[in-house]
């Protein structure tokens, strides 16, 4: 168990469609982030939120948004699904916005699938 | 734009040879590089990292290699057993502009060791 916690691990619906992925920072963490792999492709970043602050953007469409509560959890939101969202999601969390000595730890993901 | 590259999608390796994973990058910002291993169904996790001031750092049976004049790293793992099969992920990050406090990762390198 890395700390970090995300719910679900599996969600299947249709196109059109809207949900919502939650992210549970490791205790302590105040870093969020959110990434997205695909078929073949890498982890590509969404988004980073730090103390509930938005702090950077990466490839995020406009259809997805997120957000990071007092509590520091964060949800990501995606809508108006398409078959082409299917992936796995990703969220990791990191200590301060500083030093990266140890990089990120990631959550085991929630897998999308779009039908 | 990737600005981490994993050239080589996969690895083959009889189980006690070295494996040598290899990364590129062209961002010159980057400054710290790290390696994630992921098996299926669970996130990244750490394995090892490099601060662009080294050319080397070694933990046990890793060693991660930095030519900073070819923008190069590769991760060497000896002997290679077959617990390592998984997926290898090279990120980098820097600390100015938009590599501050964010990894930029490659697409992953499946490593298969055989008995």
């Amino acid at each position: 168990d890395s700390g970090v916690t995300q719910t679900p691990k599996h969600l299947i619906t249709a196109t059109g469609q809207r949900v919502t992925l939650r992210c549970s920072p490791r205790s302590g963490d105040l870093s969020v982030y959110w990434y997205q792999q695909s078929l073949d492709q890498g982890l590509q970043f969404l988004i980073q939120y730090y103390n509930g602050e938005e702090r950077a953007k990466g490839n995020i469409l406009e259809r997805f948004s997120a957000q990071q509560f007092p509590d520091l959890h964060s949800e990501l939101n995606l809508s108006s699904l398409e078959l082409g969202d299917s992936a796995l999601y990703f969220c990791a969390s990191r200590s301060n916005f500083g030093t990266f000595n140890y990089g990120y730890t990631f959550g085991s993901g929630t897998r999308l699938t779009v039908v | 734009d990737q600005q981490v590259k994993q050239n080589s999608p996969s690895l083959s390796v009889q189980e006690g040879r070295i494996s040598i994973l290899n990364c590129d990058y062209t961002n010159s910002m980057f400054d710290y590089f790290l390696w994630y291993k992921k098996y299926p169904a669970e996130g990244p996790t750490f394995l090892i990292s490099i601060s662009s001031i080294k050319d080397k750092n070694e933990d046990g049976r890793f060693t991660v290699f930095l030519n900073k004049s070819a923008k190069h790293l590769s991760l060497h793992i000896v002997p290679s057993q077959p617990g390592d099969s998984a997926v290898y992920f090279c990120a980098a990050s820097g600390n100015r502009g938009s590599t501050l406090g964010r990894l930029y990762f490659g697409r992953g390198t499946q490593l298969t060791v055989w008995p």
